[in-house]
């Protein structure tokens, strides 16, 4: 059983759309991360939320923890080719220790 | 640049072969990660590290796979006797401990391959 649920699992969008990507989990997180992979290379850390109901931006993109602190968010606005890759979300449950990471979700934008 | 180094990026080996990664984590982290991560899934967890102490091994681990981290530095994972479902990208990641704010830098990943 998956801890995080991502969804959509694949997207495909045209550049200058808006998206919206989801982490889902029955669990309640101390934190959570996102995260941006490439082929070939590591995942690259993009936020960490802590707090219920917190949003942050990142410039283009703007990330929301759910007040439960079960779920969260990923928004990107006027998408650009150069935001293709995969987008991963990661939690820490209370006392685990260690991040758990969702299958995450490819996105492709299209020129 | 400081980041977190994994050598080699791939290796190619035989089906019953032991294979070793290195990984370099930044100079001024406590905990070190490895995961594991095959095409279409999100990074698996191995087993981790607090300075020299590894603290919890995932239970899927099979015996085959060791982890060391002497001196709280560098760290290798060795796999023996590989069998072609070890085919995976093998991270490493550091990070400074702030609690249960977890950040994770990872490295660019070993890319294993079993014939």
């Amino acid at each position: 059983t998956q801890l995080l649920e991502q969804s959509p699992q694949f997207l495909s969008i045209q550049e200058g759309e808006n998206l919206t990507v989801y982490c889902n989990s029955s669990s309640v997180f101390s934190s959570l991360q996102w995260y941006r992979q490439e082929p070939g290379e590591g995942p690259v850390l993009l936020v960490t939320v802590v707090t219920g109901g917190e949003v942050k931006k990142l410039k283009r993109l703007t990330f929301q923890f759910g007040d439960a602190r079960k779920d969260s968010s990923l928004h990107i606005t006027a998408a650009q080719p150069g935001d293709t890759g995969l987008y991963l979300c990661a939690g820490v449950v209370t006392n685990a220790g260690k991040s758990t990471f969702g299958d995450g979700t490819t996105l492709t934008v299209k020129p | 640049d400081t980041g977190v180094s994994q050598d080699p990026r791939h290796k190619i080996t035989k089906r019953g072969q032991n294979v070793t990664f290195r990984c370099d984590p930044i100079s001024e982290h406590n905990r070190l990660y490895w995961y594991r991560q095959t095409l279409g899934q999100g990074p698996e967890f191995l087993t981790y590290f607090q300075n020299e102490a590894q603290l919890e091994k995932s239970r899927l681990l099979s015996d085959r796979f060791s982890a060391e981290r002497p001196k709280g530095s560098f760290s290798t994972l060795e796999i023996q006797r590989t069998e072609q479902g070890d085919s995976a990208m093998y991270l490493c990641a550091s990070s400074p401990i702030y609690g249960t704010n977890e950040k994770l830098f990872f490295g660019s990943g070993t890319q294993l391959s079993v014939l």
